[in-house]
């Protein structure tokens, strides 16, 4: 069955530390791969996404991710952490032609000051 | 230009009562997606339409809810005698029409559903 695992419930890192947000996913095909942020209150907002091409692509934000085919993982990266950056952090599985977004659990980052 | 956007922001409700969700997508955007947000739990799909065609209900929970969307542009998630387990955030997302862009979906805020 298809799906995604965000194994980290909660991450607390402090500001300035570099951060990594696991998501492994399961599924039969090449996938279409995104990670959103929530911020309390608010909706999904796309922070990158990964169709094809190069396997390191970059976001907004100063965010970047991997796609590993290899591990079928899509972590996401930042060098340093700002406190703004305290949110819910949403990997998701598109795939393809098909039209549902399959998503992790996510994962709320806590930023010490 | 504009996003998604949902009302109510909250929605409290009894037990037993119906309630209506709305979301207008993006001009141009011809599909548009339902999701559910549990506590402590990943986006559910509920229902999605896209263009004229039928739309894709497999998500929705029971026969409770139904969603229909008015001019292709539009929609309203309908929820009949509701549960205190259908107390969640429902978010609503649209998209453009093609075989990739279809993915790149754009949230609206969620209204956040309170069953008493």
């Amino acid at each position: 069955a298809q799906s995604v695992t965000q194994p980290d419930i909660h991450i607390t890192v402090s500001e300035g530390a570099s951060l990594e947000l696991r998501c492994n996913y399961s599924y039969g095909a090449t996938p279409y791969l995104f990670w959103y942020v929530q911020s309390p209150g608010q909706g999904l907002q796309l922070l990158l996404k990964y169709f094809s091409g190069d396997t390191l692509v970059q976001g907004i934000k100063g965010f970047e991710a991997e796609f590993k085919r290899s591990q079928s993982s899509f972590n996401l990266r930042k060098p340093s952490v700002h406190w703004c950056d305290a949110a819910e952090y949403i990997c998701a599985v598109g795939p393809g032609g098909y039209n549902k977004l399959i998503f992790g659990a996510g994962t709320r980052l806590a930023v010490h000051p | 230009g504009a996003g998604v956007s949902q009302s109510p922001s909250n929605k409290v409700t009894e037990k037993g009562k119906d309630v209506e969700l709305r979301c207008d997508p993006i001009s141009g955007h011809t599909a548009l997606y339902w999701y559910r947000q549990s506590l402590g739990q990943g986006l559910e799909f509920l229902i999605y339409f896209q263009g004229n065609s039928a739309p894709d209900k497999s998500g929705l929970p029971s026969d409770r809810f139904s969603a229909e969307r008015t001019g292709g542009s539009v929609s309203t998630l309908t929820i009949q005698r509701t549960q205190q387990e259908d107390s969640a955030v429902y978010l609503c997302a649209s998209s453009f029409n093609s075989p990739v862009r279809n993915n790149e979906q754009f949230f609206g805020p969620g209204t956040r559903l309170t069953v008493l």
